[in-house]
């Protein structure tokens, strides 16, 4: 059972280039969320969908981009890349709280870097 | 506001002690839940313990246990018998409403060291 399956873990960009994280569940979740992590910090929502063709902005949603067209898939696409999106990203999904408590599955994480 | 308050960046437990990690919370919303999250060294997220608004004990799992003060807004975590294997950071998140745990609002962690 892969779970939450995310790519790549790490990735350095140039600043103004763009690019895709993949992000990819097997359990049939409805929730599926995007978030940063910045050094010493909490997590920070960009984006999130709460099934598939719907999705909505989190607390950081500038210069990220987000589609749900599968229940299984919610990649997150950076348009222009700043140094100030250089943070670990993490996608996580979830049942709705009727099925169990709700909680969060993550990916395992993927570290940008922009210079 | 910030939704979720950890006060304590950082913590020290002699193995085999019990420890309290601190998390208050704000929301107006009478549904909500609070879960309580595990990252080790090694990046990782791992979810520990969950909270219902409307549950009426306080949550356990295990060497994990909730201790819910709904009136005071706070649901801390204890640990008992601390390992070294606990030493991480511990994140306090709350979804507001009803639906999955998508929304979540995260604190900003406390590191927790278990000392031999």
């Amino acid at each position: 059972n892969a779970g939450v399956t995310q790519t790549p873990k790490f990735q350095v960009l140039k600043t103004g280039q763009s690019m895709t994280l993949q992000c990819a569940q097997d359990m049939n979740h409805e929730y599926m969320s995007w978030y940063r992590q910045d050094p010493g910090m909490g997590l920070r929502l960009i984006h999130y969908s709460v099934g598939a063709g719907i999705t909505d902005q989190g607390e950081v949603p500038n210069g990220y981009n987000v589609s749900r067209s599968t229940t299984e898939d919610f990649p997150l696409r950076l348009l222009s890349a700043a140094p100030s999106q250089t943070s670990v990203y993490f996608c996580a999904s979830s049942y709705s709280q009727g099925v169990g408590t709700g909680e969060l599955f993550f990916g395992e994480g993927s570290r940008l870097t922009v210079l | 506001a910030q939704k979720i308050t950890q006060t304590q960046p950082g913590m020290f437990v002699q193995e085999k002690e019990a420890v309290t990690l601190d998390c208050t919370y704000d929301t107006s919303d009478p549904s909500y839940g609070l879960f309580w999250y595990k990252q080790p060294s090694s990046g990782e997220m791992i979810f520990l313990i969950y909270q219902g608004s409307y549950d009426q004990q306080n949550a356990t799992e295990g060497r994990y246990s909730l201790n819910f003060q709904k009136a005071r807004k706070s649901a801390n975590l204890v640990i008992s018998a601390s390992q070294l294997g606990d030493s991480a950071m511990y994140f306090c998140a709350m979804r507001e409403g009803g639906g999955g745990a998508g929304k979540s609002t995260f604190g900003d962690g406390t590191t927790l060291t278990v000392k031999p």
